[in-house]
């Protein structure tokens, strides 16, 4: 069974300060896709960052960048410049794709991120 | 403008009585999907379909019902909803090819039963 854990239900930073979000998973997979989506007080879900397991490069997204550590299984989102519109519950999610038709995307239970003025 | 759209955005109903939210995306993604939110829990996937004609059960099914008649469109049906089917309910959509794998959901439909 795949999991996911975000240990930090919620953190609060600092308006221009940097903030990280850890997230744990568990696969048996070697081929695998993980995310950070943000859903922000309006409920809508937005996609922050994405990486792909085979990828050693960490990737990033303007201010946002992760910290994937392959055989820790460790996916930690880093903000930097936190800025008030980051303010957000923030979701780490997992998935793999075995070609045979079985695709299904795991949710941690999220992390309550507040940018204090 | 890509998107997935749902109907209604809530919705408040008594228990027994027959509803369907709808889904419907128009960027010609295979893979469709519904997720419940519920505080403390996260997103649960209910069910998912890999292409028309084609659906499986996720991690909380019962209770649920779908269809993938078109491509574009995967409505949730509950048949007789109860009060513990009060949630937040997101679709979603993907390519699901191998280089492209990444969900996009809905704006989310707020249920709640009486």
């Amino acid at each position: 069974a795949q999991t996911v854990t975000q240990s930090q239900p919620e953190m609060s930073v600092q308006e221009a300060e940097t903030v990280t979000l850890s997230c744990t998973y568990d696969t048996s997979e070697s081929n695998y896709y993980l995310f950070w989506y943000k859903q922000p007080p309006s409920r809508q879900m937005i996609l922050v960052i994405r990486q792909e397991a085979y990828k050693q490069q960490n990737a990033t997204e303007n201010r946002f960048s992760v910290n994937f550590q392959k055989a820790a299984k460790s996916f930690s989102l880093k903000i930097s410049d936190s800025q008030l519109g980051d303010t957000a519950m923030y979701f780490c999610a997992f998935t793999t794709y075995s070609g045979a038709g079985s695709y299904q995307l795991t949710f941690g239970k999220g992390t309550k991120l507040s940018v204090i003025p | 403008e890509a998107q997935v759209t749902q109907n209604p955005r809530y919705l408040i109903t008594v228990t027994g009585k027959k509803l369907t939210v709808t889904c419907s995306q128009n960027m010609n993604h295979e893979y469709m999907s519904w997720y419940r939110q519920d505080p403390g829990l996260g997103l649960r996937q209910i069910y998912y379909s890999m292409n028309v004609e084609v659906t499986d059960k996720g991690d909380v099914p019962e209770g649920y019902k779908v269809s993938r008649k078109e491509k574009r469109n995967f409505p949730l049906i509950l048949e007789s909803p109860s009060p513990n089917q009060t949630s937040l309910y997101f679709c979603a959509s993907s390519p699901a090819t191998r280089t492209e794998e990444t969900q996009y959901f809905g704006p989310g439909t707020r249920l709640l039963v009486l």
